[in-house]
């Protein structure tokens, strides 16, 4: 079966320092893979979302970057973390069948 | 452009009472319908999904939704709420591409509180 991983689970950094979210898909070849934050008390709002590898759109504009080295794998970064990249961050996945899959979400707090 | 209009930020229900969960969608085509559910500090879960065909729609732990393209609405329903049921529900629209690509757009959510 297909499962999605997601680490760290939560995160404080201070603002400035660099950020790394790794997200991983087990049990599935060449999914589409998106990265999703959630804001305290406001929905989800899609920041990037990727075909294939290497292959990266982003939805806004902002602080954040995102990368696929491998299928399975997307990664969510940032060189100087801001106090307004604080947020529930969500990897999701899906292959051709309409509904997306998420993992458990990081919480990362910029102090 | 695609958007989901939850109308209730909050909803309080009894436990044993009945359920309804409000959703209103703007889009082009036709959509593609779905409801999640989230925990404190969990990820997003399934509940149910409209793609074609029978406008009721069944999921999982008890849950219902209907399609109305009249109203362009999607509203959640559950006829028994049971403590377990407290969270928060978002409800998406998507819009299919070519190559299986789908993007969602997510409502604001309603959160839901059960009393005992």
């Amino acid at each position: 079966s297909q499962t999605i991983h997601q680490w760290p689970a939560t995160l404080v950094q201070p603002v400035g320092s660099p950020l790394s979210l790794e997200c991983t898909v087990e049990g599935t070849s060449n999914p589409n893979l998106y990265w999703y934050r959630q804001a305290a008390g406001r929905g989800l709002q899609l920041l990037f979302y990727s075909v294939g590898i290497g292959q990266i759109s982003s939805e806004v504009p902002q602080n954040l970057s995102a990368s696929r080295p491998q299928d399975r794998q997307f990664i969510l970064s940032s060189k100087k973390l801001l106090l307004s990249d604080s947020g529930f961050y969500l990897c999701a996945w899906t292959v051709n069948t309409g509904e997306l899959f998420f993992g458990e979400g990081s919480r990362l707090t910029v102090l | 452009a695609q958007s989901v209009t939850q109308p209730d930020i909050h909803i309080t229900v009894s436990e044993g009472a009945s359920l309804e969960l409000r959703c209103n969608y703007s889009y082009g085509a036709t959509p593609y319908l779905f409801w999640y559910v989230q925990s404190p500090g969990q990820g997003l879960q399934l509940l149910l999904k409209y793609f074609s065909g029978d406008t009721l729609v069944q999921g999982i732990k008890g849950f219902e939704a209907e399609f109305k393209r009249s109203q362009s609405s999607f509203n959640l329903r559950k006829p028994s709420v049971h403590w377990s049921d407290a969270a928060e529900y978002f409800c998406a629209v998507a819009s299919l591409f070519s190559g299986g690509y789908n993007k969602l757009i997510f409502g604001a959510g309603t959160r839901l509180a059960v009393h005992p």
